[in-house]
């Protein structure tokens, strides 16, 4: 089945200590986001790419960075995790106007 | 402001009860509307769409919602809840001419009384 694969499932990392996590997809969809969505909150849209063009949300920290090295994957790079940034990570695509999530990657930050 | 609103955090019901969730936004013209289902540790699940057309909406798992211009609104519904619908379940907006980006409503928690 076409799907949104997202690898970890659960990560566990040390405050201050890179941590990649990983988004693949077999749908063929020109876009991909990265959603962070902290404990009883609504998701929040960190990044998207459209094709191979990056767009930043204005309030994402510098600390998120993400990679699309081609149309099926898409990573998410926090660079220094801190406490505040343990939550659930979604990845999603998109082509039209319908949306697909992955199973999303629950990041511990310890 | 574009904005969209869950104004009920949580909702308890029997099972077997009617079911109704509210979701209203702020907006200039009609945005693309979504309702989303989420269980625990888990990803989201699009229940239902609107873009045009018909306002009452068919979705999976027997979800329907309706599309109110007047009222801005866009409840979900269901004539009789199951205790497997417990979940968070989120409206979501796509604002037409801002791109391709979902906005989340704040959510609201169902819990199903057995």
């Amino acid at each position: 089945d076409a799907m949104v694969i997202q690898n970890p499932r659960y990560q566990v990392t040390q405050f201050g200590k890179p941590v990649t996590l990983s988004c693949s997809q077999t749908l063929n969809h020109n876009v991909m986001y990265w959603y962070q969505q902290k404990s009883s909150q609504a998701p929040k849209l960190l990044f998207h790419y459209y094709d191979k063009d990056f767009n930043n949300e204005a309030d994402t920290p510098d600390n998120f960075q993400s990679r699309r090295p081609n149309t099926s994957f898409c990573f998410l790079d926090i660079r220094s995790p801190g406490l505040g940034d343990a939550a659930m990570y979604l990845c999603a695509t998109s082509q039209g106007t319908s949306m697909f999530f992955g199973p999303g990657t629950r990041l511990t930050v310890l | 402001a574009q904005s969209v609103t869950q104004p009920d955090i949580h909702i308890t019901v029997s099972e077997g009860a009617s079911l109704e969730l509210r979701c209203n936004y702020s907006y200039g013209a009609t945005p693309y509307l979504f309702w989303y289902v989420q269980s625990p540790g888990q990803g989201l699940q699009l229940l239902l769409k609107y873009f045009s057309g018909d306002t009452l909406v068919q979705g999976i798992k027997g979800f329907e919602a309706e599309f109110k211009r007047s009222q801005s609104s866009f409840n979900l519904r269901k004539p009789s809840v199951h205790w497997s619908d417990a979940a968070e379940y989120f409206c979501a907006v796509v604002f037409t001419g801002g791109g391709n980006k979902l906005t989340f409503g704040t959510g609201t928690q169902l819990k199903v009384e057995l």
